[in-house]
């Protein structure tokens, strides 16, 4: 059974284009996560949120901002993305007592 | 600290036999460590974790190792097959009380046929 769910699975956007990632989790996990990753690279945190509690990486350009209107659902929106944005973006939940587990990733590419 | 480089470590082992993956982490204050393995194209995928009050946990065909005097986290994986080729990471919660992982650089495994 699907636990963490992202959609879309492929996306492809324009340079300077306006892109919404979303994420949505059936374990009830009170936190989420955005990592981004770059090809043979390790993810990369970019944000979390604790509940409704956002909390952001000291690195993180502006460029990047997340919504999470409850508990299932989080949003990634990059608000114009560059080419240096192509990557693969993976959403995460994570809670006090449970590990961290993993979406199967949006695969972003920018023209 | 983060994770940083271009290109993945490698490890090559042949069919059947065992693999070691190992990882260096930062913070001797983190309290839970996690491996991933991620397959081409896909989300990292959980295998074991362990927490600090422990030295050696088992699972089904993998032991994770912590060492904390030198920060050190191995993955064995017993009889090693075709579909543990792969790329692993450590993930190490940062400090306790928080919800924030950090991950090592990560190995990638080949089985040889």
């Amino acid at each position: 059974d699907a636990m963490v769910i992202q959609n879309p699975r492929y996306q492809v956007t324009q340079f300077g284009k306006p892109v919404t990632l979303s994420c949505s989790q059936t374990l009830n996990h009170n936190v989420m996560y955005w990592y981004q990753q770059k090809s043979s690279q390790a993810p990369k945190l970019l944000f979390h949120y604790y509940d409704k509690d956002f909390n952001n990486e000291a690195d993180t350009p502006d460029n990047f901002q997340s919504r999470r209107p409850n508990t299932s659902f989080c949003f990634l929106d990059i608000r114009s993305p560059g080419l240096g944005d192509a990557a693969m973006y993976l959403c995460a939940t994570g809670s006090r007592v449970d590990t961290q587990y993993f979406g199967p990733g949006t695969r972003l590419t920018v023209l | 600290g983060e994770s940083v480089g271009l290109h993945l470590p490698t490890l090559s082992v042949q069919e059947g036999d065992n693999s070691i993956i190992n990882c260096a982490y930062s913070n001797s204050a983190s309290d839970y460590f996690i491996w991933y393995k991620q397959e081409s194209g896909k989300g990292p995928q959980f295998i074991i974790d362990i927490r600090s009050n422990m030295d050696k946990r088992q699972g089904q065909r993998v032991t994770v190792l912590l060492n904390k005097t030198v920060k050190h986290l191995s993955l064995q994986i017993a009889a090693t097959q075709p579909g543990d080729s792969a790329v692993y990471f450590c993930a190490e919660k940062w400090t306790s009380g928080t919800y924030k992982y950090i991950f090592g650089t990560g190995t990638r495994l080949k089985v040889l046929a």
